[in-house]
């Protein structure tokens, strides 16, 4: 069965440098997301992407993040100036194209684990 | 707004027995999905069941089940014949207009040998 998978699993980086956590989605999908855990703490909203531009994105996602799909297989999430507070579980998602029901479900990678020292 | 609701921080149930947990959602769509996963320590998101919201019937999965009642906007999941590989932090999740996730806060359920 296909899935989404992320790389690396775990990053750990230096506060004020970039880092980029990439995402190879499902193959047939058109649409990606990226979504953040605080450690202990709720899944949340970053950013959606489709037709190579940003569809939505929270308030989360300021000037910081950017997001790219530089060769239509990899989906990629930067963040430019790493701050402690981003330390978290980075969790990409892809789905299918319009349809009713099961095509709207989200399928999340293993999630990379980014720790900021 | 949309906001999804998970009362219980911790849940424990022994092995065998039977558990429900509970969630909330609010949402102003018409049409939308509803959905529990389970995060064991990996920290992987792992569906456990979907519901959408325009069929009255109740999703089932194994020993996995929902009680949808779409007029109180609550979804509960009840896990029957617990096992010791249902220990795990299960989020409750309502996907619409947007299709965009809103996640609840989760409930760590323990599961006592």
């Amino acid at each position: 069965e296909p899935e989404v998978t992320q790389t690396p699993s775990h990053q750990v980086t230096q506060m004020g440098q970039e880092v980029i956590l990439r995402c190879v989605p499902i193959s047939n999908h058109l649409y990606f997301y990226w979504y953040r855990q605080i450690l202990g703490q709720k899944v949340e909203f970053l950013v959606s992407f489709y037709n190579n531009e940003i569809s939505e994105k929270s308030e989360i996602f300021d000037d910081q993040f950017s997001v790219e799909r530089p060769d239509g297989s990899n989906f990629t999430l930067k963040i430019r100036s790493t701050k402690l507070e981003d330390s978290a579980m980075y969790f990409c998602a892809s789905r299918r194209s319009s349809g009713r029901a099961i095509s709207y479900e989200q399928y999340f990678g293993p999630g990379t684990r980014l720790t900021v020292t | 707004a949309q906001t999804v609701t998970q009362s219980q921080p911790e849940m424990s149930v022994q092995e065998a027995e039977t558990v429900t947990l509970s969630c909330t959602y609010d949402t102003s769509e018409s049409d939308y999905y509803l959905f529990w996963y389970k995060q064991p320590p990996s920290r992987q998101m792992i569906l456990v069941i979907r519901q959408e919201a325009y069929k009255q019937q109740n999703a089932t999965e194994n020993r996995f089940s929902v009680n949808f009642q779409k007029a109180a906007k609550s979804f509960s999941l009840k896990i029957s014949d617990s096992q010791l590989g249902d220990a795990a932090m299960y989020f409750c999740a309502c996907l619409s207009g947007t299709y965009k996730y809103i996640f609840g806060t989760g409930t760590r359920l323990k599961v006592l040998a």
